[in-house]
Formats: C-alpha cells, sequence, structure tokens
C-alpha cells in the first residue's frame, strides 16, 4: 500500500498563512490525495482532494507536484480553530477496492 | 454535522465480554468504512464495505467482525474484549468508493474495556 510521510508537528500564528508538507513517493496513478483534519475527541473532518491538478475549497487549496510525489495543504489565514491533527491519506485503488490509508498526521498548533 | 451517526458515543464493558457498535452512513452514501483509533495514535482501517457487501479488509482482529444491513446500516461486533481493545471506533461513509470521493465520519464509539 502506498504510504504517506508528514512532519510530526507544526506551528502557525494566527491569520498568517499555514504549508503542510505531504510526501507519497510510492503514490499510483490512480490515488487520490486526501486531506482530513481531526479535532481532539472528535471524528476527522473531510478537508479537500484531488487527482492531478491543484485545488481550492472554501477551507483551504492543495497544492499537488507534478510528479504528484507530494503535495501541500494550505490554509490560507490559520485561526486558533484550526489547531488540530491533518492527515493526507491516499484514497488508494488497489484491485477491486479503494481504501483510505492513514498516516499518523502533522498536529498543528496555532499562536494566538 | 457530518450525517454519519454512531451509537452508542461511550461504551464501558469488562474483559471477556461482546459488544456491538452501531453506524447509520449518510443518506444515499453506499459505503461504509470502520476504523480503530487508540491513545494518540493514527487510524486503523478494519473493514469496509459497499452495498452489503464486503469489500476490503484491513487489520480487523478475528475477535471482530461487521455486517452492512440492507437498510445500508452496519454493526462492528467486538466479542472476547481485552483490555486492549479500549479505543475510539469511527465510522465513515462514502457516495462511491469506485470515485475516491471524500468520506464523512461520524462522532465515534468510545469502548472502554476494565
Amino acid at each position: 500500500d502506498a504510504k504517506t510521510t508528514q512532519p510530526n508537528s507544526m506551528e502557525s500564528n494566527e491569520e498568517e498563512p499555514v504549508h503542510l508538507p505531504c510526501n507519497h513517493s510510492t503514490i499510483s496513478g490512480t490515488d487520490y490525495i486526501h486531506w482530513y483534519r481531526q479535532l481532539p475527541s472528535q471524528g476527522p473532518e473531510y478537508v479537500i482532494h484531488g487527482l492531478t491538478s491543484n485545488v481550492n475549497n472554501r477551507m483551504a487549496s492543495l497544492a499537488i507536484a507534478e510528479d504528484r510525489k507530494s503535495s501541500t495543504l494550505i490554509l490560507h489565514r490559520a485561526t486558533l480553530r484550526d489547531a488540530a491533527v491533518y492527515y493526507c491519506i491516499l484514497n488508494s485503488h488497489g484491485g477491486n477496492n479503494r481504501k483510505l490509508i492513514w498516516g499518523l498526521g502533522t498536529s498543528l498548533a496555532v499562536n494566538p | 454535522d457530518s450525517g454519519v451517526t454512531q451509537t452508542p458515543k461511550h461504551l464501558i464493558t469488562a474483559t471477556g465480554q461482546r459488544v456491538t457498535l452501531r453506524c447509520s452512513p449518510r443518506s444515499g452514501d453506499l459505503s461504509v468504512y470502520w476504523y480503530q483509533q487508540s491513545l494518540d495514535q493514527g487510524l486503523q482501517f478494519l473493514i469496509q464495505y459497499y452495498n452489503g457487501e464486503e469489500r476490503a479488509k484491513g487489520n480487523i482482529l478475528e475477535r471482530f467482525s461487521a455486517q452492512q444491513f440492507p437498510d445500508l446500516h452496519s454493526e462492528l461486533n467486538l466479542s472476547s474484549l481485552e483490555l486492549g481493545d479500549s479505543a475510539l471506533y469511527f465510522c465513515a461513509s462514502s457516495v462511491d468508493w469506485s470515485r475516491g470521493t471524500e468520506a464523512f465520519f461520524g462522532q465515534g464509539t468510545r469502548l472502554t474495556v476494565v
């Protein structure tokens, strides 16, 4: 199974942009890149996903490298509510199945 | 609110016992996934169902089993419980497993085995 690698933790200041990196060097052509975040004692929350092109939504932007071996989640203006564990995940297709393959995530701290 | 409902929210039981966790997916979602999250750990994929059929198995113990019913709700059965089974158990659903669409998670069931 293709895996992802993320820094254990990152820190940001409120109202500043945050760039959360993810490496997925063994990604295959049919794997989607997903980002989720999880607040303490809550279920993971979908943030954004993409396949090849950069993606924007109301929560964040996803920049995908041309070779697709890495991606970056961009929070344009961090707020205190963005403090969470961010997971970069591959929605991986294998055989007749798709499944989400999770790493350990990046714990983002946001300073006021 | 993700639209995925898990019950119960909390469960405390003794070692050796059996419990059933329930998940109602979002309306229209055919895929259901079960995950286990131990303290300060990432999510471990257990099993996936699509429209009533098992599609993928992850690190699910033989003491654990699951099923998805015709109304698409799913149950995860945990038996012969051990202290190490204490964890958060999450259910997620998605509309179409084949197209890499996003999954929506419930709030989880916190299982404590004493």
